[in-house]
């Protein structure tokens, strides 16, 4: 069974740094990209960040303005957040997310949202 | 961006009801779109992709429907387990979010 554990969440001074970490099993982790998404306190979902299934490619939502990293290391299964010059816009409840679509010999067709979410982690920046 | 507008934003029907849900994309996303349902305190789970598929598992009373720019999502008698909010997603170009649709019981 897919499965997928955030953590590192917690409450931050604003201005200040911190990594969020994924770690999956249940699948082959290196055949897919990963994804992070957060939700605001009382809010909506909003897309964050992807990363292609080798790492090679990353995508960010414009809103971030360079302040977030996504990185992966498929040796150990696990996605990583780095998340610098918090704000309390920044507060939220961060999911890792895999995507649905499959990559197979370095062949992905197209990215096709997420399928499979972790619990989440929470980021409070006060 | 591609916006995704979705409404109503909260609705109350009775058990057994049918309830229809609509997300209008900002341009054409063609079949690109997801639906999710996010029950209390738990992470977004996937119902439906390409529009209209249903994820296995997921009950039959769910539906979705819909191409280009207008898309509906329906569940044809509510239970009181489907209470939760529901978001629509495209993933035509890169990732948006429809702001949620919160479904309880009258």
């Amino acid at each position: 069974q897919e499965h997928l554990v955030e953590s590192g969440g917690g409450v931050v001074h604003p201005g200040r740094s911190l990594r969020l970490s994924c770690g999956a099993s249940g699948f082959n982790f290196h055949n897919y990209a990963m994804h992070w998404v957060r939700q605001a306190p009382g809010k909506g979902l909003e897309w964050v960040a992807t990363i292609s299934y080798d790492g090679d490619f990353e995508y960010y939502t414009d809103f971030l303005r360079g302040r977030f990293t996504i990185s992966r290391d498929n040796s150990k299964n696990s996605l990583f957040l780095q998340l610098n010059s918090l704000g309390p816009d920044d507060t939220a409840v961060y999911y890792c997310a895999r995507e649905r679509g499959f990559c197979s010999g370095g062949y992905c067709p197209r990215y096709y949202g997420m399928d499979v979410w972790g619990q989440g982690t929470t980021v409070t920046v006060s | 961006d591609i916006q995704m507008t979705q409404s109503p934003s909260s609705l109350s029907a009775s058990v057994g009801d049918r309830v229809t849900i609509t997300c209008q994309a900002s341009q054409d996303i063609t079949k690109y779109l997801n639906w999710f349902e996010q029950k209390p305190g738990k992470a977004p789970k996937l119902l439906i992709h390409d529009a209209s598929i249903l994820e296995m598992g997921v009950p039959s009373r769910f539906s979705g429907s819909g191409s280009g720019t207008d898309f509906t999502f329906t569940i044809s008698s509510l239970q009181p387990e489907d209470i939760a909010t529901y978001y629509c997603q495209q993933y035509h170009t890169r990732y948006t979010f429809g702001q949620g649709t919160k479904v309880a019981i009258k």
